[in-house]
């Protein structure tokens, strides 16, 4: 089974509209945290927000939240305000510290912000 | 600070050439990952290490494939023989012990192989 799946490979969002980027996750361990990465078309790969399996509230960082529903096994990413420099692939990832602290990885969502 | 060094940044070689990706991780961080991209493939780990010892591997494509990390602060990725097939961008990423830790990648070496 995919410890992470995201289901849209491509989005599309006006300029200043909200986004959402969907990722499910699959573990039996009660300890783990989520991830979500951006890379731009340049390449590098960048960390963007972190949610904790035993945070009570949603992550928020800048523009980005993480909208966590731990009972559906979700964590999508919320980008508000969209901006053109947001036009990425968007990874989200988990990492079970207690089952050798790998990260798994989703296939990726590809965003276009459309000015 | 300086975040994770790969080199070389960009490679291109012949078909049954050796080649060899070099990463400097984080100062401090005790895992360093190696990953693998590829449009077909996406994101694929290939193997990752704890204070210097591999803990799992199972992503190595096959043996021509090796990896090894003499020190904390430098590991290898080597292919012997190349193939065209491993023609792909691959990242060194470095992290803490920890779930909230995350990972920091470094740009990145794209291997052309013709």
């Amino acid at each position: 089974a995919q410890k992470i799946t995201q289901t849209q490979p491509g989005m599309f969002v006006q300029e200043k509209e909200a986004v959402t980027l969907d990722c499910t996750y699959d573990t039996s361990d009660p300890s783990y945290g989520l991830f979500w990465y951006k890379q731009p078309s340049s390449g590098e790969m960048i960390f963007l927000i972190y949610q904790g399996s035993y945070d009570q509230q949603n992550a928020t960082e800048g523009r980005y939240s993480l909208n966590f529903q731990k009972a559906r096994k979700s964590a999508n990413l919320v980008i508000s305000a969209s901006q053109l420099g947001d036009s990425a692939m968007y990874f989200c990832a988990m990492r079970e510290p207690n089952t050798g602290n790998q990260f798994y990885f989703g296939t990726g969502t590809s965003l276009t912000v459309i000015p | 600070d300086a975040g994770v060094i790969q080199s070389p940044r960009h490679e291109v070689t012949e078909m049954g050439q050796e080649v060899t990706l070099r990463c400097k991780p984080i100062s401090g961080h005790d895992y360093l990952f190696w990953y693998r991209q590829t449009m077909m493939r996406g994101l694929e780990l290939l193997i990752y290490f704890n204070n210097n010892v591999p803990i799992d591997d199972s992503g190595m494509p096959e043996d021509r494939f090796s990896a090894k990390m003499p020190n904390a602060s430098f590991s290898t990725l080597k292919i012997q023989p190349s193939e065209p097939r491993d023609s792909a961008v691959y990242f060194c990423a470095s992290s803490l012990f920890g779930q909230q830790e995350t990972q920091y990648f470094g740009p990145g070496t794209r291997l052309l192989v013709l």
